[in-house]
């Protein structure tokens, strides 16, 4: 079936060095990537998202990127801080019809950033 | 603008029992999906709505049910409830095909 792959499982950063999340997706006809920052006793916070016709987001600090033929898509996160800490998770869907389609979740980084 | 709400935010019940949860989404947005979020199968997909209608249902027994309201709100049943059904219950909203998914903090379902 559908699978969503999310590489690491946990990071731990320094405040104002850089994050990479990396995940694959076995779906080729997803067309939607979004990513979600989860913060304890609260739901998904969408932070950041890319559609398949596009390689490249940058929003401040965010970054993602998207690799369609390799199927691998990235968030990058510059100059971390603190309050970045959390769990963050990649998802993928195709969205057709009119249905915004089901999200196919990874398993979740935990990032860690110590002051 | 208000956010997805969710209500209650926990939920304490025991085996075979049967529970309703329910979701406001964001005022203008039409599709409404859930989602069981627990620690070892993660965050996996269980029905999305459009205009009072079922549009994707994912790999969920029959027990679990959902439904959407002329106002786009939503309610999702669990019957008879099992251990296993323990779990944060996670309602979306968007405007539609592809377009971003805003979530609710959840309904946090324990069972006894």
């Amino acid at each position: 079936g559908e699978n969503v792959e999310q590489h690491p499982s946990t990071l731990s950063v320094q405040e104002g060095d850089s994050a990479v999340i990396k995940c694959t997706y076995s779906d080729s006809a997803s067309n939607y990537f979004p990513w979600y920052k989860q913060e304890l006793g609260k739901g998904p916070q969408l932070i950041i998202d890319i559609r398949s016709n596009v390689g490249e987001k940058k929003d401040q600090r965010i970054a993602v990127t998207l690799n369609k033929t390799a199927k691998h898509f990235s968030l990058h996160i510059t100059e971390t801080q603190p309050e970045d800490s959390a769990v963050y998770f990649c998802a993928a869907s195709r969205g057709y019809g009119g249905s915004q389609g089901n999200l196919i979740f990874g398993k979740g980084t935990k990032l860690s950033v110590k002051p | 603008k208000a956010g997805v709400t969710q209500t209650p935010r926990y939920l304490i019940k025991t085996r075979g029992q049967q529970v309703t949860l329910s979701c406001s989404p964001i005022s203008g947005h039409r599709s409404v999906s859930w989602y069981q979020q627990t620690p070892g199968q993660g965050l996996q997909f269980l029905f999305e709505y459009f205009s009072e209608t079922q549009r994707n249902k994912g790999n969920f027994p029959g027990r679990f049910s959902g439904r959407q309201f002329s106002n786009s709100r939503s309610e999702m049943n669990v019957s008879t409830l099992e251990l296993g059904d323990s779990a944060l219950y996670l309602c979306a909203s968007s405007l539609g095909e592809n377009q971003p998914q805003h979530f609710g903090d959840g309904t946090r379902l324990s069972i006894l």
